[in-house]
């Protein structure tokens, strides 16, 4: 069973500052890495899809890294904001064409 | 365009009851994936359609079943409901099978057993 570790399941932060969180997962096998954001009372939302080690995507202020040799993943919020507020997915995809594991999520609170 | 649809937004049923679950893809997508969110879990991935046939499926038993139509929408259906499948049941749908194709969402339907 593959495990994908989110940390931390919660923070909150203060407007105006930078944040990150991580996304753990097996270091072997890799094949690709999801980022979602999950708003309260609305779908997830796809961020970033990331398949090469050292990859690095950014979509405004909100970036991500990938290392696949150590099984990890990092995304970055720079200057968070109150829409900022919610649970942010990873999921998983090995190279044996297994589906998607998704990890429980990191819940983020921005306070205004 | 539209987006990922589901039906109904909640139901609610009692145990041993059957449930159909409903979902339309965005538009263009072919590939109709299901998942199950229990509290405090992340999405366990249920199964996946693509050309109407189920091509994957996760660690679930056979009261959960589904179907895919020529439309690409897709049905799941539960049967002889038990209290722990009380959650929240996502679909979604994506381009091809490909794994790094990135998921489209809808919003999910709440399902309580009572």
């Amino acid at each position: 069973i593959l495990n994908v570790e989110q940390s931390p399941q919660s923070l909150h932060v203060q407007e105006g500052d930078s944040t990150n969180f991580t996304c753990s997962f097996p270091s072997s096998n890799f094949y690709a890495l999801h980022w979602y954001r999950w708003e309260t009372a609305k779908s997830p939302e796809a961020l970033f899809v990331m398949t090469l080690n050292g990859d690095e995507k950014k979509k405004g202020r909100i970036s991500a890294t990938l290392n696949t040799k150590e099984g990890y993943s990092y995304l970055y919020i720079k200057g968070s904001q109150p829409e900022d507020s919610a649970t942010y997915l990873c999921a998983f995809g090995n190279s044996g064409n297994t589906p998607l594991v998704f990890g429980k999520g990191t819940r983020l609170s921005v306070i205004a | 365009d539209a987006g990922v649809t589901q039906s109904p937004t909640h139901l609610i049923k009692t145990r041993g009851q059957q449930v159909t679950l409903r979902c339309s893809p965005k538009s263009g997508h072919d590939t109709v994936s299901w998942y199950q969110q229990a509290l405090g879990q992340g999405p366990q991935f249920i199964f996946q359609y693509y050309e109407e046939e189920e091509r994957q499926r996760g660690n679930f038993p056979d009261r959960f079943s589904g179907h895919q139509f020529p439309n690409y929408s897709s049905e799941l259906n539960v049967n002889a409901l038990l209290l722990g499948d009380s959650a929240l049941y996502l679909c979604a749908s994506s381009l091809g099978t490909v794994r790094t194709q990135p998921q489209h969402f809808g919003d999910g339907t709440r399902l309580s057993i009572l």
